[in-house]
């Protein structure tokens, strides 16, 4: 396709239930990246990759949350022990690698925890 | 005090006039500034970008920035109800992440 895909569209968890959430970046774009949303709130940072390097964790909440991009294209965002915290709508974006190049979104992946 | 910042409103506009969105940010490294709109339960979607000082327009709207001043706003001319939503300014600096502000919720009022 020509977007960003993320699946699944909704995952409700039950607390302490391990989730995995996908994104296949648009093709030829370098720089990955996850994006935490709560309701009301703007977008925040998690991670970003550039290739399969995994070049800034600064976002990731706690040592519970686990990101991959082993062939530098597909990215999973796993998240161990969900809590009801962690319930939110989680953005992936893909870019070129330029200072002027915005990202692109995709539909994001609505997590409720129970 | 956060990185980006705006007003989260709401900000109610009549149909027809300018609205006009405002951004301020912190790090003064910031190079390459975005305005994104964020309809109800889907995600952002660019509307513009700009780099460098003065206006920059497309369409309907102007994208204004001051970097001196550390701010950026956007205006939207001939405002129509479908302009309707949360519109988000970002900053980057670097080809690293975006950072968001909280978002402006404007409505148009038919």
């Amino acid at each position: 396709g020509a977007g960003v895909s993320q699946s699944p569209r909704y995952k409700v968890a039950k607390r302490g239930q391990d989730v995995a959430l996908r994104c296949d970046p648009i093709s030829g774009h370098v720089s990955l990246f996850w994006y935490q949303q709560a309701l009301g709130q703007g977008p925040e940072f998690l991670t970003y990759f550039q290739n399969e390097a995994q070049l800034d964790k600064s976002g990731l909440p706690s040592d519970r949350f686990f990101a991959e991009r082993p062939e530098g294209s597909v990215s999973t965002l796993k998240i161990q022990r969900t809590q009801q915290e962690d319930s939110a709508v989680y953005l992936c974006a893909s870019s070129f690698d330029r200072v002027d190049s915005p990202l692109h979104f995709g539909n994001g992946t609505r997590l409720t925890v129970t | 005090q956060k990185e980006v910042e705006q007003n989260s409103g709401p900000l109610s506009v009549p149909e027809g006039a300018i609205a006009s969105l405002n951004c301020t940010y912190s790090d003064r490294g910031s190079q390459s500034f975005f305005w994104y709109r964020q309809y109800s339960g889907k995600s952002p979607e660019l509307i513009m970008f700009i780099y460098s000082n003065g206006d920059k327009e497309d369409g309907r709207f102007t994208a204004q920035l001051n970097k001196a001043s550390q701010y950026v706003s956007l205006l939207i001319r001939d405002s129509q109800p479908s302009d309707s939503a949360t519109y988000l300014c970002a900053v980057k600096a670097g080809n690293e992440k975006l950072t968001f502000g909280t978002g402006t919720r404007l409505t148009i009022i038919p």
